[in-house]
């Protein structure tokens, strides 16, 4: 069965500080894709990144950066830098191969104080 | 591009009362979900349309039940409201619906008194 956990509920910060949120997955399937999503205070997810099984290769977009490892199932979402406009609940979720449906975690709150 | 679009955005309703929303998505994409987050529950998969065929469904009760349309609109209903069906309700679409990224409506805020 899926399952993403987050275990961090809550994370304060102060801007400028760097910040990583972790996610954990499970999946038995072989092929299958990791995301996050923010959820800023007026609700909508926002899509920041789609990554498949059979690419571990570190990304980097300006102050974001994910470090996928599948020896350790885990998916983890680093915000270099933070600034305010950073807090919101930021959800790791998991689709298995040709499958459309997510499967979320609980998501993590993250509040950058100026 | 607009984005996906979501109505109404607020309902309020009464237990037993049944509710339609709709979602229209980005144009062009054929994949539409629905999912449905609580502050208990979290985010949770309702179904997904393609191509105006359902081809997954979430461990929701009957009562939830929705439909696309040839234009790959979407519409969700739910009938005999619960309180327990008081939550954000997400609609999602993508461009051809294997994994690809889903990008998210505004959501419609249901409310159960």
């Amino acid at each position: 069965a899926q399952k993403v956990t987050q275990a961090q509920t809550e994370i304060s910060v102060v801007e400028k500080e760097d910040v990583t949120l972790d996610c954990v997955y499970e999946t038995r399937d072989t092929t299958y894709y990791l995301f996050w999503y923010k959820q800023p205070p007026s609700g909508e997810l926002v899509f920041l990144i789609r990554r498949n099984s059979f690419d571990e290769q570190n990304e980097i977009s300006g102050r974001y950066s994910w470090n996928f490892q599948k020896s350790t199932s885990s998916f983890n979402f680093t915000i270099t830098a933070s600034q305010v406009v950073d807090s919101a609940v930021y959800f790791c979720a998991l689709s298995e191969g040709g499958s459309e449906k997510l499967v979320f975690g609980k998501g993590t709150k993250l509040t950058v104080n100026p | 591009k607009a984005g996906v679009t979501q109505t109404p955005r607020y309902l309020i309703k009464t237990r037993g009362q049944q509710v339609t929303l709709s979602c229209s998505p980005i144009s062009g994409h054929r994949s539409v979900s629905w999912y449905q987050q609580t502050p208990g529950q979290g985010l949770q998969f309702l179904f997904e349309y393609f191509s105006e065929t359902q081809r997954n469904k979430g461990n929701f009760p009957g009562r939830f039940s929705g439909r696309q349309f040839s234009n790959s609109r979407s519409e969700m209903n739910v009938s005999t409201l619960e309180l327990g069906d008081s939550a954000l309700y997400l609609c999602a679409s993508s461009l051809a619906g294997y994994s690809y990224e889903q990008y998210f409506g505004p959501g419609t805020r249901l409310t159960v008194t």
